[in-house]
């Protein structure tokens, strides 16, 4: 099945640091979606866009939705050990009801 | 509010078997998604039921299929199991049938195929 392509595929960063991933697309979405998976568990949601050229914060997250719909940007800013995990990025199209299409995923690991 | 409940939490099978996960979603979400997860495939669509009827489905072979009760439980069941068919299940609920961006998913069904 389809995945989107993330970078980097991991990362390890210092607390405090200031992180930035990315997804990109063969084809065009009309919603990306942003979440975090912890060991264990399903994803969370941490942001939805809706808009090409959009830009939505939600605390310390940053997100955008690009201008031709076929990537978007995840920024973290002033890292905490809590952000540690997985993120995936998601596309959504009007008209797929539920049907996600994920990112190959990012591991974020924070060292103190 | 209890969020999505799957059960069981780890399964053990051998080839050849067939198996059923069942699904709660969260009070009033009308809408049930499941998902399959593996390290090579990452996170792929299954399929979604909305009042007990299948809305969409994904990329799977028929011995993937599900169901919906009137309640919007959910159960999948998989015949002739697959070592390939080892896998993270994770189900997701929303209160409307289109609710891609307001998913919430359980925690999964870890499933290992012998």
């Amino acid at each position: 099945g389809q995945q989107l392509n993330q970078s980097p595929q991991s990362m390890f960063i210092q607390e405090g640091e200031d992180v930035s991933m990315n997804c990109t697309s063969s084809s065009i979405f009309n919603t990306w979606l942003w979440y975090k998976q912890d060991p264990g568990e399903g994803p969370v949601l941490l942001i939805a866009l809706y808009k090409a050229g959009e830009l939505t914060s939600n605390g310390r997250l940053t997100a955008q939705f690009g201008i031709t719909r076929k990537d978007s940007f995840l920024n973290i800013s002033a890292s905490i050990p809590s952000d540690v995990g997985i993120y995936f990025c998601a596309g959504l199209n009007t008209g797929t009801a539920s049907k996600l299409t994920f990112g190959t995923g990012t591991r974020l690991q924070v060292t103190l | 509010k209890a969020g999505v409940t799957q059960t069981p939490r780890y399964l053990i099978k051998t080839r050849g078997q067939q198996v059923t996960l069942s699904c709660s979603p969260i009070s009033g979400h009308r809408s049930v998604s499941w998902y399959q997860q593996t390290p090579g495939q990452g996170l792929q669509f299954l399929f979604e039921y909305f009042s007990e009827t299948q809305r969409n489905k994904g990329n799977f072979p028929g011995r993937f299929s599900g169901r919906q009760f009137s309640n919007s439980r959910s159960e999948m069941n998989v015949s002739t199991l697959e070592l390939g068919d080892s896998a993270l299940y994770l189900c997701a609920s929303s209160r409307d049938l289109g609710g891609g961006e307001k998913l919430f998913f359980g925690s999964g069904t870890q499933l290992s195929v012998l």
